[in-house]
């Protein structure tokens, strides 16, 4: 079953705009992780948040995590054509708050196109 | 360092037969997994391996898909026999794991093997 659902299911934008989406969730959590992946290409990682932290940073990307919520939202800034590509959420709920064993459940995706 | 590789790529088959994939993850990784992807939908997790030994296969229908990875390498799934609703891309990952007590949590993917089913 899909843990993490992502919202909005397609989001475009214009280049140099930020993008947002968002994931929800049902279960407790160890983390939660960010993917990219290209059409006809795999995943790709884009940033783990623990579920004892509440924002992360890495380059473009800022993530933010509300367990109380069971929520998280991705938000890329300065858009450009390459960010064009399905960006999924994932939950680690194997042995929450416990020693985590690496089962990742993904959600549907959000398909994000950013316009020249 | 070399990425996780996947063979075939592409595989048409008809209804009924039999097709096998195989996979060799990032050298050192004890973990590895392998997802289907339906068209449209995020990667179902099918089978966990942790060096040789399954660690999760709760949602591999056993009737007709099997995996194994010996000697905790490379490993191989297979579908014997294959349904139209098998038609997905089957991606494989690995990651660090346990094995050396290091868990990044970060999954590295490969291109994943395309399935149509007629």
């Amino acid at each position: 079953s899909q843990q993490g659902e992502e919202d909005p299911q397609a989001l475009s934008i214009q280049e140099g705009e930020n993008a947002t989406m968002n994931c929800s969730y049902k279960t407790s959590i160890n983390n939660l992780q960010w993917y990219r992946q290209n059409s006809g290409r795999g995943l790709v990682h884009l940033i783990l948040i623990r579920s004892n932290e509440r924002e992360k940073h890495s380059g473009r990307l800022r993530v933010t995590l509300d367990t109380s919520k069971k929520s998280s939202s991705l938000l890329i800034t300065a858009s450009r054509a390459a960010d064009t590509a399905s960006y999924f959420c994932a939950t680690d709920a194997s042995n929450a708050g416990g020693t985590s064993y690496g089962k990742l459940t993904f959600g549907q995706g959000t398909i994000l196109t950013v316009h020249p | 360092e070399a990425g996780v590789a996947q063979s075939p790529r592409y595989k048409i088959i008809e209804k009924r037969q039999s097709v096998a994939f195989w996979c060799n993850p990032i050298s050192g990784h004890a973990t590895l997994y392998w997802y289907q992807q339906i068209l449209g939908q995020g990667p179902k997790l099918l089978i966990q391996f942790q060096n040789n030994g399954v660690v999760d296969d709760s949602q591999l229908p056993k009737d007709r898909f099997s995996a194994e990875r010996l000697k905790g390498v490379d490993s191989t799934l297979k579908i014997q026999p294959a349904k139209l609703e098998d038609s997905a891309v089957y991606l494989c990952a690995s990651s660090l794991g346990r094995g050396r007590g290091i868990y990044t949590g970060e999954l590295f993917f490969g291109e994943g093997s395309r399935l149509t089913v007629l």
